[in-house]
């Protein structure tokens, strides 16, 4: 059965820290990866895909994907009150996604 | 686009009773996903469609679950009879065929979900 292990946390970072939040897949064909946020009481929302190797940046955000450790991240830098939420890692597999149970981040000011 | 809509926002029922979810997909999405998201459990893959067909259920949870989508702009799911168990939040999420995850990072778009509680 194909899996995705996240910490669930809390993991609790001061305003301007960088936070980083892990993931890890059992799937050695997976090709796509997403980062979603979730805030309390609301629904995912893509932030983050990426496909290949190495470093993808977008703003505060960067994805890194490892696949020969079936390995991925996300760095926050600056991390600011309002990225308090929880992170769901997903890997694409066939034409579903399978949902990590997510990583909840505190920030504090 | 209004994005995918889901209806009722929020169901409360008593143990026994039927429950029906329903979910509009973004206009032009061949594709249509129902999850159910738990504390314990995460986010949890149900079922999902390709124009309009069944292709995966495995992950829905007995026979009491059953979804439909008689056409391309709605989707039911249907849980009879109802258990406390069955108590969560239940997204219902569309994407566009073919879903490669290539450049542009298309991927899928979630609804508000529905907050289910059984009593």
């Amino acid at each position: 059965q194909k899996e995705v292990e996240q910490n669930s946390g809390p993991l609790s970072v001061p305003e301007g820290a960088i936070a980083s939040l892990n993931c890890t897949y059992s799937d050695r064909v997976s090709q796509s990866f997403f980062w979603y946020r979730q805030y309390s009481g609301k629904s995912p929302e893509l932030i983050m895909s990426i496909y290949s190797n190495g470093d993808k940046e977008d703003g505060r955000f960067t994805a890194q994907l490892n696949k020969a450790s079936q390995y991925v991240s996300l760095l926050i830098r600056d991390s600011q009150p309002s990225d308090s939420a929880t992170y769901l890692c997903a890997v694409l597999a066939g034409t579903a996604l399978i949902f990590g149970k997510g990583t909840t981040l505190s920030v504090s000011s | 686009d209004a994005g995918v809509i889901q209806s009722p926002r929020h169901e409360v029922t008593e143990m026994g009773q039927e429950v029906t979810l329903r979910c509009k997909p973004i206009s032009g999405h061949d594709y249509l996903f129902w999850y159910r998201q738990t504390m314990m459990r995460g986010l949890e893959l149900l079922i999902y469609f390709n124009n309009n067909v069944p292709i995966d259920d495995s992950g829905m949870p007995e026979d009491r679950f059953s979804a439909k989508m008689p056409n391309a702009s709605f989707s039911t799911l249907k849980i009879q009879p109802s258990e406390p168990r069955d108590s969560a939040v239940y997204f219902c999420a569309s994407s566009l065929f073919p879903f490669t995850g290539g450049v542009g990072g298309e991927t899928q778009y979630f609804g508000p979900g529905t907050r289910l509680l059984v009593l």
